[in-house]
């Protein structure tokens, strides 16, 4: 199946700071990139959608000016987390979405970004 | 919107038996129908999908099989093995994949 990379897989930041976190489709050009965080024993929360060169659509209840979403190309979008804070502690996962017809409208997870405020 | 209610929660089998998760959905204009593993601390993976023009889709030990009438999908997981052992999710989307709504998870335990 097509692949989906996600860096960091794992970081560590202090409280105050900003930290990025980048989803790229390796083997596909994806159109479509979905972003979400996931709570211990919890399924999966889209938080946003962002379609390649516009903004983001962001879920109701998801700051969009804590968490900036950029799909500058057809194989990276990040998520970056501004200022910070414990309770953004969490497993952050990325998935991509292909052209119709190139892997059709399925969609691959990257391997998650764990992301710890101290 | 679409709403895709997964069960059950949580699952135990012995080595060796098979394991059958459910999934109901109440779009009708849903077509496409994945299911994902994710084990432990990583994202989650494809195994299987099915879309509304099949009935049935088999690979290895693993089946997906859906009934569009009654709204409803299921994952059929035989000769269990430990390392089947993970969250499993399904999903239901519409054709143009714009939006995938996730079932609540279910967590599989295969005992050796």
């Amino acid at each position: 199946g097509a692949v989906v990379s996600q860096h960091p897989s794992w970081v560590i930041c202090k409280s105050g700071t900003s930290v990025k976190i980048e989803c790229r489709s390796l083997d596909f050009q994806a159109t479509t990139m979905f972003w979400y965080r996931q709570f211990p024993k919890q399924s999966l929360m889209l938080m946003a959608t962002s379609n390649e060169g516009s903004k983001a659509t962001y879920e109701q209840g998801v700051e969009k000016d804590k968490f900036l979403i950029n799909h500058a190309s057809l194989t990276l979008s990040t998520l970056t987390v501004t200022s910070a804070h414990p309770e953004d502690s969490s497993f952050y996962i990325c998935s991509a979405r292909g052209r119709s017809g190139i892997s059709g409208n399925t969609i691959y997870f990257g391997e998650g970004s764990w992301l710890t405020v101290v | 919107g679409e709403n895709v209610e997964q069960h059950p929660s949580t699952l135990s089998v012995q080595e060796g038996d098979s394991a059958v998760i459910k999934c109901t959905y109440s779009d009708s204009a849903s077509n496409y129908f994945p299911w994902y593993k994710q084990e432990l601390g990583k994202g989650p993976q494809l195994i299987i999908d099915i879309r509304s023009n099949v009935g049935e889709k088999k690979d290895q030990r693993i089946a997906v099989t859906l009934n569009k009438t009654a709204k409803h999908f299921s994952l059929h997981i035989t000769e269990t093995q430990p390392e089947d052992s993970a969250v499993y999710f399904c999903a239901a989307s519409d054709s143009a994949g714009n939006q995938f709504y996730f079932g609540t998870g279910t967590s599989l335990t295969v005992i050796p």
